[in-house]
C-alpha cells in the first residue's frame, strides 16, 4: 500500500517559484506514473502533469511554459516546480500515483495535499 | 481539450434513497479512461469507480458506474450517511491528457 506525503513552503511570494516535494513510501516509484494535481474553490481539480519513473513527463500545456516535474528513484520522491507564480496559484496541491494497464487509467492513491499561498 | 460537466451541482436525499449522478463529455471518452473518485471534507479524492464500471478495492457494491460515449452515471443505491461527500468524475485523453469535472456534492438529510 503505497502512502504519498507532499511538503514545502505553505506560502511563496508573487512572482517567485513554488516547490513541492511527494515522498513515496510503501511502494517503489518504479513502473509508474507519478503525477501533481491541484485544487481551488474556483476551478476545482486541474492536473498539473505527471512523470514515469524512468523521467518521461507530460504536462498540461496550461502550465507547460513554467512548470518542471523530476523524480529521484534512489530517494522515492518526485518533486514539482512551477515558477513565476501568482495569486491564481494558490491552491492545495496533491501529489498522485496513476496506474496504467492495458486497459486502463486511473489515480489510486493520493498524498493528503498541501495547502500552496501565494502572496507577498 | 475534454470538458467534463457534471449535475446536478448538489443532491440532497435522505438516508436508503438512490443518488443519480450524471457526468457529461464535451467529446467521446474511452470508457476505459473514465472514473469516478469520492472526496470528504478536508480530504483527497478518494478513488470510488475505474473504467466506468469497475469498483475499487473496498468500495461497497451500493456504487455503481454506467455510460458510454459522453454520457456517464454514477448511482448510490440505498445512501447511507457516510456517503456524504463530493464526486468527481475524471477522464483520461488527449491534451490536456487529464481532466476532472467541477464535482456533485451529495447531501444526506
Amino acid at each position: 500500500q503505497a502512502h504519498l506525503q507532499e511538503s514545502g513552503p505553505g506560502l511563496v511570494k508573487p512572482s517567485e517559484t513554488l516547490s513541492l516535494t511527494c515522498a513515496v513510501s510503501g511502494a517503489s516509484l518504479s513502473g509508474y506514473y507519478w503525477s501533481w494535481i491541484r485544487q481551488t474553490p474556483g476551478k476545482g481539480l486541474e492536473w498539473i502533469g505527471f512523470i514515469h519513473s524512468n523521467g518521461m513527463s507530460t504536462y498540461n500545456p496550461s502550465f507547460k511554459s513554467r512548470l518542471t516535474i523530476s523524480v529521484d528513484t534512489s530517494t522515492n520522491q518526485f518533486s514539482l516546480r512551477l515558477s513565476s507564480v501568482t495569486a491564481a496559484d494558490t491552491a492545495v496541491y496533491y501529489c498522485a500515483r496513476q496506474e496504467r494497464t492495458l486497459t486502463t487509467r486511473y489515480f489510486d492513491y493520493w498524498g493528503q495535499g498541501i495547502l500552496v499561498t501565494v502572496s507577498s | 481539450e475534454v470538458v467534463l460537466t457534471q449535475s446536478p451541482g448538489t443532491l440532497s436525499l435522505s438516508p436508503g434513497e438512490r443518488a443519480t449522478l450524471s457526468c457529461r463529455a464535451s467529446q467521446s471518452v474511452n470508457t476505459n479512461y473514465l472514473a469516478w473518485y469520492q472526496q470528504k471534507p478536508g480530504q483527497p479524492p478518494s478513488l470510488l469507480i475505474y473504467a466506468t464500471s469497475n469498483r475499487a478495492t473496498g468500495i461497497p457494491d451500493r456504487f455503481s458506474g454506467s455510460g458510454s460515449g459522453t454520457n456517464f452515471t454514477l448511482t448510490i443505491s440505498g445512501l447511507e450517511p457516510e456517503d456524504s461527500a463530493v464526486y468527481h468524475c475524471q477522464q483520461y485523453g488527449n491534451s490536456p491528457v487529464v481532466t476532472f469535472g467541477p464535482g456533485t456534492k451529495v447531501e444526506i438529510k
